[in-house]
């Protein structure tokens, strides 16, 4: 059982939008501004798509965006296209002697 | 461009050890952290320590305390992981992370990652 809860799969269709959650606790996303996101096509490494909650690494388009509200962090990809469709992961530095901990993963399908 | 090249995959017996480098390119070695995550088959990542290449120091998750080791050689600018006493359920790809800038406290997130490497724990 991963430390943040993140459904497991998400859908929609090009050109709209989806909405990933990542619930955790007030000892880490409650507490700490350091939720990062990564997304991983099948076979691939993870790639960095949004860090400290909402800040984009060059790269990565303005699509997508993430924020956070009490325990809960998201990430909201808008415009969905068909190469978006992976494997998403939420992180997060936590107080508790495991320092970071990650979502179960949720995956994007565009239908 | 920054690119991080990591070590092949690899069979391993239960009770062995492993060690897996990430050969690191393209920008200042020594001037970001290094981190160490690894998924097991179908499952999700799991973070596993960093290492600060300017200073060697280094910090594991508590679950790894013991048996993992992380090293640093600047002159071929290549960090390693060693991790001890394998058990079937470290079988896993793992992969090495560059981190936030190492002259300042660590910051959790991990912006180039390497292809990571496939370890097999089989008698």
């Amino acid at each position: 059982q991963s430390a943040l809860t993140q459904p497991p799969s998400v859908s929609g269709s090009p050109g709209q939008s989806v909405t990933i959650s990542c619930t955790g606790t007030s000892s880490d996303i409650g507490y700490y501004n350091r939720v990062s996101w990564y997304q991983q096509p099948p076979g691939t490494a993870p790639k960095l798509m949004i860090y400290e909650v909402s800040n984009r690494p060059s790269g990565v388009p303005a699509r997508f965006s993430g924020s956070k509200s009490g325990n809960t962090a998201s990430l909201t990809i808008s415009g969905l296209q068909t190469e978006d469709e992976a494997e998403y992961y939420c992180c997060s530095y936590t107080s508790s002697s495991t320092y970071v901990v990650f979502g179960g993963g949720t995956k994007l399908t565009v239908l | 461009q920054v690119q991080l090249v990591q070590s092949g995959a690899e069979v391993k017996e239960p009770g062995a050890s492993l060690k897996v480098s990430c050969k690191a390119s393209g920008y200042t070695f020594t001037g970001y952290y290094f981190h160490w995550v690894r998924q097991a088959p179908g499952q999700g990542l799991e973070w596993m320590g960093w290492i600060n290449p300017n200073s060697g120091i280094t910090n594991y998750a508590q679950k790894f305390q013991g048996r993992v080791t992380m090293t640093r050689d600047t002159s071929i600018t290549t960090a390693s992981m060693e991790l001890s006493r394998l058990r079937s359920d470290d079988t896993a790809v793992y992969y090495c992370a560059r981190g936030s800038n190492s002259l300042y406290p660590v910051l959790y997130y991990f912006d180039y990652w390497g292809q990571g490497a496939l370890v097999t724990v089989s008698s």
